[in-house]
Parts: C-alpha cells; structure tokens; sequence
C-alpha cells in the first residue's frame, strides 16, 4: 500500500498567490514524521519543512506551512506569496518510527506564472 | 558549511557495462543514504549506512548494486552490469543521525543505452 498520496501531478499558481500542495498518508505507528521537499530542475532535493507527529502546533518556515490534520492522515504544504522560483517539484515524505528512512510520494509539479 | 557532493553530474554507458558513484556527506554527519529517482516517481532509498555499517538494503538489487562507505565518510555506489531500467537519478543524502532532516545533494543522472 501507498505510504504517501499525492493526488495533484500538476498545479499552476500566480505570483503573489498561495498555493496548497496535498499530502495524505498512512501509517498504524503513533510516532512518525512528515516532510517536504522541493525539487527544482537542478535535481537537488531541498528540504522546506517538518512536522512531528506529536507536534502540537502546525510547522511554519517563512513563506511554508504545514497544515497538519492528523485524524486525517493529511499534511498539506501552503506556499504563500508564490514566487516564480517556486516552480519545482515537491515532495512529501514520511518516517515512520525510528527508521531513518523516509517514503515519498510521487511529487507535485508547481508552475508559477507572472 | 558545505553540502553533500556527488560526481559525476551526468554518465551515459551502454546496457552491461559498469558504472560507479561517489558522494561526500555534510562533515560530521553519521548517516548516509542512497536513493534512487526513476523519472516521474519519488526517490526511493537503496541503501543507508549509520557510519562505515550498513543498516538498511533490503531495497538494493545485490545481484547488480554494491555500496560501501570507507571510514564512515565518502561512499561509493556502483552498477554492473548496468540494465536500461536502471536509468534514474541517483540521489545522496546524509543527517547528523537519529531521526533528523536528511541533506540531499545535486545526485547523479545515469543514462543506459
């Protein structure tokens, strides 16, 4: 079964606007932790942000924030104020436990337009 | 602070030749994994050390793909013989350990012929 669940392969957002990516996931270990992960055209994966399963507030970094529903099972990433250098690929990704590793999803593709 | 390194950038080899990577982590991180990005998909991990031992490469293709990490720093990734399936990106990431940020680097485009 999918861990992750992104259902958006493509979105376009206009500058100034944000944008809400979706992430669903699944997992039966109470303590987990979920990420996200832009990927521009250069190929580098850069890490945007971070929610612990036990984190009682929502992640915010800057212009990123997570909105974290954990009856269900979604952590969707808003983008505010885009900017024409959010046109990446994202990630979601999740660890589940005290394995290290992480499961991603298949991404979602931003295109942000003038 | 300087970010993980990977070489080369891009390789092109034909189908059974064979095919190395190399990566240095971010200094003083213990944890180092090797995913692999097959076109319109998310990485998926290969293999992770916890310095020079490895703890995890139930997902590595043992028949075809070995890895080693030399004193717990760089590590190596190789391919032979290499398959068309497996043209991908080859991604390195590495964290200070425990259930921390994994830092990625730029990866490595393999193209098989």
């Amino acid at each position: 079964a999918q861990k992750i669940t992104q259902t958006q392969p493509g979105m376009f957002v206009q500058e100034k606007e944000a944008v809400t990516l979706d992430c669903t996931y699944d997992t039966s270990d109470p303590s987990y932790g979920l990420f996200w992960y832009k990927q521009p055209s250069s190929g580098e994966m850069i890490f945007l942000i971070y929610q612990g399963s036990y984190d009682q507030q929502n992640a915010t970094e800057g212009r990123y924030s997570l909105n974290f529903q954990k009856a269900r099972k979604s952590a969707n990433l808003v983008i505010s104020a885009s900017q024409l250098g959010d046109s990446a690929m994202y990630f979601c990704a999740m660890r589940e436990g005290y394995d290290y590793k992480l499961s991603f999803g298949a991404g979602t593709t931003v295109t942000a337009r003038a | 602070e300087a970010g993980v390194a990977q070489s080369p950038r891009y390789k092109i080899i034909e189908k059974r030749q064979s095919v190395a990577f190399w990566c240095n982590p971010i200094s003083g991180h213990a944890t180092l994994y090797w995913y692999q990005q097959i076109l319109g998909q998310g990485p998926k991990l290969l293999i992770q050390f916890q310095n020079n031992g490895v703890v995890d490469d139930s997902q590595l293709p043992k028949d075809r793909f070995s890895a080693e990490r030399l004193k717990g720093v760089d590590s190596t990734l190789k391919i032979q013989p290499a398959k068309l399936e497996d043209s991908a990106v080859y991604l390195c990431a590495s964290s200070p350990g425990g259930i921390n940020i994994q830092y990625f680097g730029a990866g490595t485009r393999l193209s098989v012929l």
